[in-house]
């Protein structure tokens, strides 16, 4: 399997303007996750999802994020106006119900400026 | 509140020494604690987890031990090489479904 996979690696945008981050979770994997890391506040989930349904978005920091996940192998975070405070690395993350580790599977991150 | 500690200082150590890394948490109960790695510009990898009712478990070079009284949870890697350099996360199980909350990290430099 080629893991997680996360689409850009790298964006840079300017102040105000729309960013979308994309994920494709490993095949089979029904747990999906999103997390922001910064060096001040480690890495913080911002959401997650259980077979396609968002179950718990407390951690998205307000409402100019917003996270979808279609079907099974694609979910997407958006951020929408992008601001400088915004920039930190956001990861994907997939995991499978039933695997006794609750091991998590991360992506490659993408990397987000916000000028 | 609900509080995660790892030394937030790097940790060096000298090749073929044990090193000890060490998670302190407060006001969780957790069910069970996972410890990731993380290299520089990667994702985390999950490496070893341990339940509340386990005292400690071991995979290959790695040790780690739960104690639910001290609320503190320790992992060791034994006869470190500079290949262990690295970031390492200890993450609490925090309700939910498989929702974890991660500690900051402790960065780990193996010196030859």
């Amino acid at each position: 399997d080629a893991g997680v996979i996360q689409s850009p690696r790298h964006e840079v945008t300017e102040m105000g303007q729309e960013v979308t981050l994309r994920c494709k979770p490993i095949s089979g994997h029904d747990y999906l996750f999103w997390y922001r890391q910064t060096m001040m506040r480690g890495l913080e989930l911002l959401i997650y999802f259980n077979n396609n349904v968002p179950i718990d978005d407390s951690g998205m920091p307000e409402d100019r994020f917003s996270a979808k996940m279609p079907n099974a192998s694609f979910s997407t975070l958006k951020i929408q106006p992008s601001e400088p405070r915004d920039s930190a690395v956001y990861f994907c993350a997939s995991s499978l119900a039933g695997k006794i580790s609750y091991e998590q599977y991360f992506g490659p991150g993408t990397r987000l400026t916000v000028t | 509140s609900q509080k995660i500690e790892q030394n937030s200082e790097a940790l060096n150590i000298q090749e073929g020494k044990t090193a000890t890394l060490t998670c302190n948490y407060t006001n969780y109960s957790p069910a069970y604690l996972q410890w990731y790695r993380q290299d520089p510009g990667r994702g985390p990898v999950f490496l070893l987890l341990i339940r509340e009712n386990e005292k400690e478990k071991r995979k290959e070079r790695l040790k780690v031990t739960f104690d639910t009284t001290l609320k503190q949870s320790l992992f060791h890697i034994t006869a470190s090489q500079p290949a262990d350099s690295a970031t390492y996360l200890c993450a609490l199980y925090s309700g939910g479904y498989q929702k974890v909350t991660f500690g900051t990290g402790t960065k780990l430099q193996v010196i030859p």
